[in-house]
């Protein structure tokens, strides 16, 4: 049973460069998200999607981009990182039968950005 | 504004002592509420939910929430704490309508369960 993982664990990337974080999940779920973690401010939520090539905009998504081309990949984006996006990022699905499945986490991307 | 409220960055208790990790909510409509665990370096783990019926749930290792419509309240509760259930807990809501209906999450309270 995989789940939901994400890749890379850790990354150390510069001012300007672009950087995606992948999400993979194995349960064909309809929902995905991806939420940021912040000391201080939970987590909150950059963007989701509904399913295959239907995106929209979370609490904070200026700086990001995603795509979900197939249901089980939901990427992220950083197109010109800046130091403000260092964070724990956090990818997450749900079924789209009931909402009040609970959602699944990967483990998490710890992103630094110099 | 959508809001969920949890009062202390941090509870410290004994353990075998009951523990509470309190929980408060703005939210229009009747939203569904989640608790969640996170161990250091990893994900966020579902712990339990209240979505309609009793006010108390039972969730997974041994851990209860009261739920109390009146107050807005969603305490986390376990009758005797364990060491091991040091971590950090989020209270989250999820409205009945709106953005792809996605958690909102409280800011999260360590616990610190000392032996």
């Amino acid at each position: 049973d995989a789940g939901i993982t994400q890749s890379p664990r850790y990354k150390i990337t510069e001012t300007g460069r672009q950087v995606t974080l992948m999400c993979h999940q194995t349960w064909s779920h309809s929902y995905m998200f991806w939420y940021r973690q912040d000391l201080g401010h939970g987590l909150r939520l950059i963007y989701y999607s509904a399913a295959a090539d239907i995106t929209d905009k979370g609490e904070v998504p200026d700086g990001y981009v995603v795509s979900r081309s197939k249901t089980e990949n939901f990427p992220l984006t950083l197109e010109s990182a800046t130091r403000s996006q260092t964070s724990v990022y956090f990818c997450a699905s749900r079924k789209r039968e009931a909402g009040n499945q609970p959602q699944h986490f990967g483990d998490g991307t710890r992103l630094s950005i110099l | 504004a959508q809001s969920v409220a949890q009062p202390e960055d941090q509870v410290n208790v004994a353990e075998g002592n009951p523990l509470t990790v309190k929980c408060t909510y703005s939210v229009s409509g009747n939203p569904y509420l989640f608790w969640y665990v996170q161990y250091p370096n990893r994900g966020l783990q579902f712990l339990l939910k209240y979505i309609t019926g009793d006010n108390l749930v039972k969730g997974s290792y041994g851990f209860e929430a009261e739920f109390n419509k009146s107050q807005t309240s969603f305490h986390l509760k376990k009758p005797s704490a364990l060491v091991s259930d040091s971590a950090l807990y989020f209270c989250a809501v999820r409205p009945p309508l709106g953005a792809g209906t996605a958690l909102i999450f409280g800011k999260g309270t360590t616990l610190s369960v000392s032996s």
